[in-house]
């Protein structure tokens, strides 16, 4: 079974700073979806950023962006000039064919001002 | 579109009673899940239905919790009789398509007293 790794229960950040939060997977596909996921207080599921295995560029939206190592089955999200508003707890998610989302247990992360 | 609508927000219960949580999907989508999420076991995946029809069930804890679909737009996972351990923040998302981003309602945070 697939599973989703972060290692990281907690992390700070100063504001306007950069942050970076692991996640690593397991699995024997080749082909499969990762995703990060934010839940700020609110409870909201936000989906932050997507990648596909298969593509070996990098997701970036705006200030959040990937690195994704496929060989190293690692799958980071960086966060610049992080702002208040990005407190939250962020979630790793694995998909392959075939399996349904799989979700790490989340890091929750602070903005300090 | 108004994204995925539950509710009740927040529902506190007596240990014994019956509770049922709602879910409208996004209009269009195909598929509907229901998540749960505690702080000791994470986001944990209850049931999928496609095109209203339960497909994996397998995650749903006991024979007191049970999931209808009757329309493409209307869900409800009920809980009968509802116990303390029950207590969570239960979500419903929905897809268009099985492996594609799934949309999170705002949960359902449910306390059994």
């Amino acid at each position: 079974a697939q599973t989703v790794t972060q290692s990281q229960p907690e992390m700070s950040v100063q504001e306007a700073e950069t942050v970076t939060l692991s996640c690593t997977y397991d699995t024997s596909e080749s082909d499969y979806y990762l995703f990060w996921y934010k839940q700020p207080p609110s409870r909201q599921m936000i989906l932050v950023i997507r990648q596909e295995a298969y593509k070996q560029q990098n997701a970036t939206e705006n200030r959040f962006s990937v690195n994704f190592q496929k060989a190293a089955k690692s799958f980071s999200l960086k966060i610049s000039d992080s702002q208040l508003g990005d407190a939250a707890m962020y979630f790793c998610a694995f998909r392959n064919y075939g399996q349904n989302f799989v979700f790490g247990p989340g890091t929750r992360l602070s903005v300090l001002p | 579109d108004a994204g995925v609508i539950q509710s009740p927000r927040h529902e506190v219960t007596e240990m014994g009673q019956e509770v049922t949580l709602r879910c409208k999907p996004i209009s269009g989508h195909d598929y509907l899940f229901w998540y749960r999420q505690t702080m000791m076991r994470g986001l944990e995946l209850l049931i999928y239905f496609n095109n209203n029809v339960p497909i994996d069930d397998s995650g749903m804890p006991e024979d007191r919790f049970s999931a209808k679909m009757p329309n493409a737009s209307f869900s409800t996972l009920k809980i009968q009789p509802s116990e303390p351990r029950d207590s969570a923040v239960y979500f419903c998302a929905s897809s268009l398509g099985r492996y594609n981003e799934q949309f999170f309602g705002p949960g359902t945070r449910l306390t059994v007293l």
